[in-house]
């Protein structure tokens, strides 16, 4: 079946440092890919989405970018700052589905 | 614009007791609807979706129920509380306009069986 496989957390950074969370996924055809993040407290919320192959998704500083002979969708981000201390989860939607399958999250801490 | 309500926002209940979460959505109509589980450590489970009133799919066998009495209403609920049914349950909904590939999610309901 489908899946969703990121690295595990907490991920600790400095603020400024240089961020990346790899994701890799399981799916037959071309799914939607998506990164979700969630604030302490709170539910979830779109980060960033790429829906074909070679597509990057960006918002706030982060990037993805959709490479589907890896299978891959890590998030990247060039400064961290401590606003941005969140769980992010990496999220696949099948081709023709209409629910998303998440990975397990991974906890980022940044320290300033 | 689209809203998504969920109550109560944290509910601790002993073990053996019934459950209702309540879920509502806003600015939208005939919304396909999810109910998620984030448990602790683990990442998020999909637990029921709604496509329309009174139609329920169940992803995973388990100790609760969901229901869909209205169109934008959709309810979790457990007869019987177990242990393991502690976690935070989120509501979903896709995001208008998105084509249905973006999710909108609640503020979550927090449930600790003691």
């Amino acid at each position: 079946g489908d899946s969703v496989t990121q690295m595990e957390g907490p991920v600790t950074l400095s603020e400024e440092a240089f961020l990346t969370i790899n994701c890799t996924y399981t799916a037959t055809g071309y799914p939607s890919l998506f990164w979700y993040v969630q604030y302490p407290g709170e539910g979830l919320q779109l980060l960033l989405k790429a829906t074909k192959a070679d597509d990057k998704g960006s918002n706030k500083g982060f990037e993805a970018t959709y490479r589907k002979e890896t299978t891959s969708f890590h998030l990247e981000k060039g400064s961290v700052q401590v606003s941005d201390s969140a769980v992010y989860f990496c999220a696949l939607r099948r081709e023709y589905g209409n629910k998303l399958v998440f990975g397990a999250g991974t906890i980022l801490r940044v320290k300033s | 614009s689209q809203t998504i309500h969920q109550w109560p926002a944290t509910l601790v209940q002993p073990v053996g007791s019934p459950l209702s979460l309540e879920c509502t959505v806003e600015g939208t109509s005939n919304p396909n609807l999810y109910w998620y589980r984030q448990a602790a450590g683990r990442g998020l489970q999909l637990l029921f979706y709604s496509v329309g009133i009174g139609q329920i799919s169940s992803e995973v066998p388990q100790n609760l129920s969901a229901s869909r009495p209205q169109d934008r209403q959709f309810i979790l609920s457990s007869k019987k509380l177990l242990l393991s049914d502690s976690g935070f349950y989120l509501c979903a909904a896709p995001r208008q306009g998105s084509g249905a590939n973006v999710l909108t999610f609640g503020a979550g309901s927090r449930l600790t069986v003691l």
